[in-house]
């Protein structure tokens, strides 16, 4: 399983584009990369999903580069409940029986 | 997206007793789903793989007799913490995959379980 590794935490202020990233430099072909959100006492909530390049949906931006070693999720104008908790994985979309190995994830406090 | 549920959302109980945390997939079949448990201030930790219809998978470290998972249909797995103690105290969660479209989708997460032992 390919380990990731993350900024354990990050300051921003409302308003601000944030951008959090992930060193995944053992990641395997069929590997997937996916971002997760946490808030205190919830189960982690889907962010977006890629395999390379970038992905864009309503919350957020993955950009991945072409030696898929590493990636960036991208949060457009942040506000106070995006503080939470992000964790980076990555995993083989093609098995259902692929466990998903989380690592320290990034602490995320947005200030006003 | 797809719902996975648990139950209880947080119990109490004595020190030696066991407790059964419920997990369901409600809106899709999921013939695998995984336990983890997180800690304050803590990452999530894998604990198991459940299978639907056969025994689950432990990570290791994790006491399989301490720990009985059950996952008796494609829409329930069962997590039971025997005997349980003040460190068995953390926050539980299981997910599942989701198939459709012919491939997988992203993992979906329960709303956790607070157990707390006194």
């Amino acid at each position: 399983l390919a380990k990731t590794t993350q900024p354990i935490s990050m300051d921003s202020y409302e308003g601000q584009e944030v951008n959090i990233t992930c060193s995944h430099n053992n990641i395997a072909t069929n590997d997937y990369i996916t971002w997760y959100q946490q808030f205190p006492s919830q189960g982690p909530r889907f962010i977006i999903q890629g395999y390379k390049t970038k992905v864009t949906n309503e919350v957020a931006s993955l950009f991945i580069p072409a030696d898929r070693k590493s990636s960036t999720l991208s949060l457009p104008r942040v506000s106070l409940s995006d503080t939470a908790v992000y964790y980076c994985l990555v995993g083989d979309m093609n098995t259902g029986f692929q466990k998903l190995v989380f690592g320290t994830g990034t602490r995320l406090l947005v200030s006003p | 997206g797809a719902v996975v549920s648990q139950h209880p959302s947080w119990v109490i109980c004595k020190s030696g007793t066991s407790v059964k945390i419920e997990c369901r997939s409600l809106d899709f079949q999921a013939t695998t789903m995984f336990w983890y448990r997180q800690f304050p201030k803590q990452s999530l930790m894998l604990m198991a793989t459940s299978n639907e219809g056969s025994k689950a998978t432990y990570e290791q470290g994790v006491e399989k007799d301490k720990f009985l998972i059950n996952h008796a249909s494609l829409t329930l797995s069962t997590l039971t913490v025997t005997s349980a103690h003040p460190e068995d105290s953390s926050f539980y969660i299981c997910s599942a995959r989701d198939y459709a479209g012919g491939s997988y989708n992203e993992q979906f997460f329960g709303p956790g379980t607070r157990l707390t032992v006194l």
